[in-house]
């Protein structure tokens, strides 16, 4: 069952610094990956996106690398900013039964920066 | 345009009340969508449209009806809903095409508390 007192796993840096998020994912046949960032009383915003073909994909300041063997997804966020405190979703494209796709959601990090 | 609107930002209702929410777009996605997002949560799928029609469904009880008038406009029918049901409700839209899933854009979400 669950237990009480449920958090997000956290992470805080300081001001300059480069960060990484890590996320597991579940599915093996998963062929498409997105990271959110999600500020406090807003809706989650596109960061970036991998497709299963690739290992690595680079953005502005930030670099997806995923693992297919070990399920295994990262952002890194080069030169962490305070407006980068945040929550990062890592979100995996999974097929329905219904032979539709749908995203599904990480639980979630919550990136805090230092000045 | 890289907008997705909804409206209301807040909505308190009773138990016995009926209410809708309303999300627009006119980036021209003809897939829109339909989450679920406790506090400290990830987004949970409700619905998914797909070229106005329904095409997931998870389970959710039939005090949320959606409806998806036409390409730009998706809606949330809320009709005897519980205190449990008090969460932050987003929308997304997103393109389909031969690669399947493209990236989903979020609303700003509705938060709702049902008293």
């Amino acid at each position: 069952g669950e237990s009480v007192g449920l958090h997000l796993p956290t992470l805080s840096v300081q001001e300059g610094d480069n960060s990484i998020i890590n996320c597991a994912y579940s599915n093996s046949a998963s062929d498409y990956f997105i990271w959110y960032k999600q500020e406090s009383g807003k809706g989650p915003q596109f960061i970036i996106d991998i497709r299963s073909n690739m290992d690595k994909r680079q953005g502005q300041r930030v670099t997806v690398l995923l693992n297919k063997t070990v399920k295994h997804l990262s952002l890194q966020i080069a030169a962490t900013q305070p407006g980068d405190s945040a929550v990062y979703f890592c979100a995996e494209n999974m097929e329905t039964q219904g032979g539709s796709e749908k995203l599904v959601f990480g639980k979630g990090t919550k990136l805090t920066v230092n000045p | 345009d890289t907008e997705v609107t909804q409206t209301p930002k807040h909505l308190v209702m009773g138990m016995t009340n009926k209410k809708s929410l309303k999300c627009e777009q006119h980036m021209g996605h003809r897939a829109m969508y339909w989450y679920k997002q406790k506090a400290k949560k990830p987004p949970e799928l409700m619905f998914v449209y797909s070229y106005e029609k329904l095409s997931i469904n998870e389970s959710v009880p039939s005090r949320f009806s959606p409806e998806c008038p036409n390409s730009s406009l998706l809606n949330l029918h809320l009709h005897a809903l519980q205190p449990e049901d008090s969460a932050l409700y987003l929308c997304a839209s997103s393109q389909e095409g031969p690669l399947g899933t493209y990236e989903q854009y979020f609303g700003p979400g509705t938060r709702l508390t049902v008293t």
